[in-house]
Formats: C-alpha cells, sequence, structure tokens
C-alpha cells in the first residue's frame, strides 16, 4: 500500500524552462511535506517543504504547491538548470500524536529529472 | 557533505551470511534513522534511535536489528541475508525529535549491498 505516489518515473525537460514535479498521497491526515533531492551516490538532501496549514511554499527558483482536496502536490522548478539534474523524492508526515510524524515520514519513489542544455 | 558518515561504501556478500553498517551521525545529532531503497523503491523508513533508545519502528523485519552507542554512533545489523535484502541503506540523523521534528533529516551517502 503505497501512501505516497509519484507516478512519473522520469521528467526531461529544457534549461531555463519550468519543471514540474508531482506527488500525490492516500493518506489525509498528512500534516507536512517534503521535497528532498539525491544525486548519484550521495545521500538525499532536503530541498523545500510544505505544511497542511498552507497551498504553497516558494523558495528562491523552487516553489512548492499543495492541494488539499485533490491530495496532491507539486514541485515547480524555475527556471530549470542542469544542476538540477536529480532524483527528487516527496515525502509526507503523519501526526505526530497519533502515527509518529516526521519520525516517521513516508517517501515516494522518486522521480528523475534531467535538465538539457 | 551532510556530516554523516557510513561505512561501508559497498558490500558484496552471500545469502545466510550476516552483515553490519555502520553510521556516524552529525555532531550534536542525538537521533539517527536507518532507510532501505530497494530496486525501484522509496526510502523505506526502518527503526530510528534517540540518544541511545529505539524510538519508533518502521517496516524492519526480525532478522534485522540496530543500536545506538553511547558515542551516537549506530549500527545496523542484517543476518541471514536474502537475495532481496540487496539494497541502499541510509542512515540520517536530526537533532530534534517528537513535534520539533520537522522531517530535516540529514542523510549519509548510503552503503549499497549486494547479497548474491
Amino acid at each position: 500500500d503505497q501512501q505516497v505516489k509519484q507516478n512519473s518515473p522520469s521528467l526531461s525537460v529544457q534549461e531555463g524552462r519550468i519543471s514540474i514535479l508531482n506527488c500525490d498521497y492516500t493518506n489525509s491526515m498528512f500534516d507536512y511535506f517534503l521535497w528532498y533531492k539525491k544525486y548519484p551516490a550521495e545521500g538525499p538532501t532536503f530541498l523545500i517543504s510544505i505544511s497542511s496549514i498552507k497551498d504553497k511554499n516558494e523558495d528562491g527558483r523552487f516553489t512548492v504547491f499543495l492541494n488539499k482536496s485533490a491530495k496532491h502536490l507539486s514541485l515547480h522548478i524555475v527556471p530549470s538548470q542542469p544542476g538540477d539534474s536529480a532524483v527528487y523524492f516527496c515525502a509526507a508526515s503523519p501526526p505526530y500524536i497519533t502515527q509518529g510524524g516526521s519520525e516517521k515520514l513516508v517517501f515516494g519513489k522518486g522521480t528523475k529529472l534531467t535538465v538539457n542544455p | 557533505d551532510s556530516g554523516v558518515t557510513q561505512t561501508p561504501k559497498h558490500l558484496i556478500t552471500a545469502t545466510g551470511q550476516r552483515v553490519t553498517l555502520r553510521c556516524s551521525p552529525r555532531s550534536g545529532d542525538l537521533s539517527v534513522y536507518w532507510y532501505q531503497q530497494s530496486l525501484d523503491q522509496g526510502l523505506q523508513f526502518l527503526i530510528q534511535y534517540y540518544n541511545g533508545e529505539e524510538r519508533a519502528k518502521g517496516n524492519i523485519l526480525e532478522r534485522f536489528s540496530a543500536q545506538q552507542f553511547p558515542d551516537l554512533h549506530s549500527e545496523l545489523n542484517l543476518s541471514s541475508l536474502e537475495l532481496g535484502d540487496s539494497a541502499l541503506y541510509f542512515c540520517a540523523s536530526s537533532v530534534a525529535i517528537g513535534l520539533a521534528n520537522t522531517g530535516e533529516l540529514f542523510f549519509g551517502e548510503g552503503s549499497r549491498l549486494t547479497v548474491l
């Protein structure tokens, strides 16, 4: 039972264009969402997060949008750069009191982004 | 460099064998997590330790065990290995726990285990 789904295993975009990575979740109790980026031979690194009380969070070129009714979040990268080429993992955190919170993050399978020069 | 150190980086062993993966968290981080990433799978949470004590358990098999030592480094022991245990095992650390934990974990580079 996959609670966090990243249905696109890969995405290819041109440098300078927008990259949109999507993530769907099934557990309506998730209340905090994160994106991690992973380069080959490295561990994942935290990129950006959003609380369920917000619908948008922006950090430089990266913006995460949350649509709670659709149980969907997306990561927008504008403009995309070749250095953004990596695997992006979506993660969700269940409520702490009932399900352990961010100490039991649920990750998606990842989407491999390739930004072509 | 996340500050989290994992050894070994690569390990090849045979079915039925036992291996130990080692992790040193970032300086100051008391919490250590272990995750497994199998082929085409996301990161699966295995277990978390905080200051030497087991704090949370995920989908960890009974053949697997972990501990965190007084110097805060952690070891993940995998025994009676099967082909399906071949995966990338990540260790992560964080400074905060409980409600203060925002999920911003610092991951090591991983230990790639191949079981033949």
